[in-house]
């Protein structure tokens, strides 16, 4: 089945220092691939995705590059700042569906 | 445009109750997906409904069940609740069943006693 696998947090930085977080997944085909951002005692918000193999998805300085050939989807952001502490859940979307497969999440704290 | 909208916000039910979540998508949306997101299991896709129809389920038993109304806004429902049903409940919307793109609410947030 399909799955994806997310490096545990926590992760801590200090503000303006580079963030890196490191997604592969598991599927057959071509899934669909996404960022999504939960702050504390909210919902979920899309920050990023990819359709299709080499697609760069960008939003409010995070990236992250489809590669099929390493299965990976890694999010980088190249200076954080306070307010992107949160927690970041890589997922995928296998087809027609909203079936979104999740990772476990990796909980970023910015101290500045 | 409004969000999707989920009520209640909070829920307090003792074991053997059931319970009736509603989720309002954001307009125009026709597809509203419902996930369970626990700390020991993270977030876990139930199910996916589409013009009243279910379309999709994931691997939950036959106590957690879903409706949509024609109006597009959806129930889920928990029959004989068990303490380890105690979790976020989050609805999607999206506007087709292949947009890629969904959108969350905040969530329903269960304690079962």
């Amino acid at each position: 089945g399909n799955s994806v696998t997310q490096m545990e947090g926590p992760v801590t930085l200090s503000e303006e220092a580079f963030l890196t977080i490191n997604c592969t997944y598991t599927a057959t085909g071509y899934p669909s691939l996404f960022w999504y951002v939960q702050y504390p005692g909210e919902g979920l918000q899309l920050l990023l995705k990819a359709t299709k193999a080499d697609d760069k998805g960008s939003n409010k300085g995070f990236e992250a590059t489809y590669r099929k050939e390493t299965t990976s989807f890694h999010l980088e952001k190249g200076s954080v700042q306070v307010s992107d502490s949160a927690v970041y859940f890589c997922a995928l979307d296998k087809a027609a569906g909203n079936k979104l497969t999740f990772g476990g999440g990796t909980r970023v704290l910015v101290k500045p | 445009k409004a969000g999707v909208t989920q009520t209640p916000r909070y829920l307090i039910k003792t074991r053997g109750q059931q319970v009736t979540l509603s989720c309002s998508p954001i307009s125009g949306h026709r597809s509203v997906s419902w996930y369970q997101q626990t700390p020991g299991q993270g977030l876990q896709f139930l199910f996916e409904y589409f013009s009243e129809t279910q379309r999709n389920k994931g691997n939950f038993p036959g106590r957690f069940s879903g409706r949509q109304f024609s109006n597009s806004r959806s129930e889920m429902n928990v029959s004989t609740l068990e303490l380890g049903d105690s979790a976020l409940y989050l609805c999607a919307s999206s506007s087709s069943t292949d947009s890629y793109e969904q959108y969350f609410g905040p969530g329903t947030r269960l304690t079962v006693t």
